[in-house]
């Protein structure tokens, strides 16, 4: 199974700035890599596919990069509404979710 | 558009069968991939298994011994069930489409709220 493990756990950020989300994957998974957005009582929402592809409806605020093992989810500036948990998912063997990353307000 | 809406018992007794059902609306069940998968403190979120309209499925192998999932075309339905259930199995169920072995899944029901005890 491949184990994706993401960092921080929470990532605390004021509103209007940065956030810089990473996702490391135990064995490479290509570009197979979703990001997803989860607010509490709600389902998880598709941000990202394809390691970079913004989802339908989806602000360019959002953005995914990277290959192989090593991913980012960035935020270019947050607003009241990201404020959330967020998780990557490899498809690329079978499929596994991280633990989450929760943005939190600082 | 296509909507989920999962339903069935919230609770079940440890070593039953749980069994869920998730309607599909808006749209037709073939074509797409149809998911379950769950969410739990401990374990995080999980996938179980996909179904397509031909009845082909496949199930996470950690479930697998457990887990049956079926589809209903004339309903534009998909069914979970999963036996033997423990305090473990205790989660937030949802059902979730993916597109054509795309890998992802970019729509999803609200979940359900499952809880295994006497």
């Amino acid at each position: 199974e491949i184990v994706m493990t993401q960092s921080p756990v929470t990532l605390s950020v004021s509103p209007g700035e940065r956030a810089t989300l990473s996702c490391r994957a135990s064995q490479s998974v290509s570009s197979n890599l979703a990001w997803y957005q989860q607010k509490p009582g709600q389902a998880p929402r598709l941000l990202i596919y394809g390691a970079s592809t913004r989802a339908t409806g989806v602000p360019a605020r959002f953005s995914g990069s990277g290959s192989g093992t090593e991913f980012t989810l960035t935020i270019s500036s947050l607003q009241s509404e990201d404020f959330a948990l967020y998780y990557c998912q490899q498809y690329n063997s079978w499929w596994t979710f991280g633990q989450g990353t929760k943005v939190e307000i600082k | 558009q296509v909507q989920l809406q999962e339903s069935g018992p919230g609770l079940v007794k440890p070593s039953e069968t749980l069994s869920l059902t998730c309607t599909v609306s808006g749209g037709s069940i073939d074509t797409y991939y149809w998911n379950w998968i769950r969410q739990s403190p401990g374990k995080g979120l999980e996938w179980i298994g996909y179904i397509f309209h031909s009845g082909s499925s496949n199930y996470n192998p950690s479930l697998k011994s457990r887990v049956t999932i079926s589809v209903d075309t004339s309903k534009n339905q998909f069914s979970l069930k999963l036996t033997s259930v423990t305090p473990a199995d205790t989660a937030v169920y949802y059902c979730a489409r993916e597109g054509l072995r795309s890998g992802y899944f970019d729509i999803w029901g609200q979940g359900t709220v499952v809880t295994v005890s006497s």
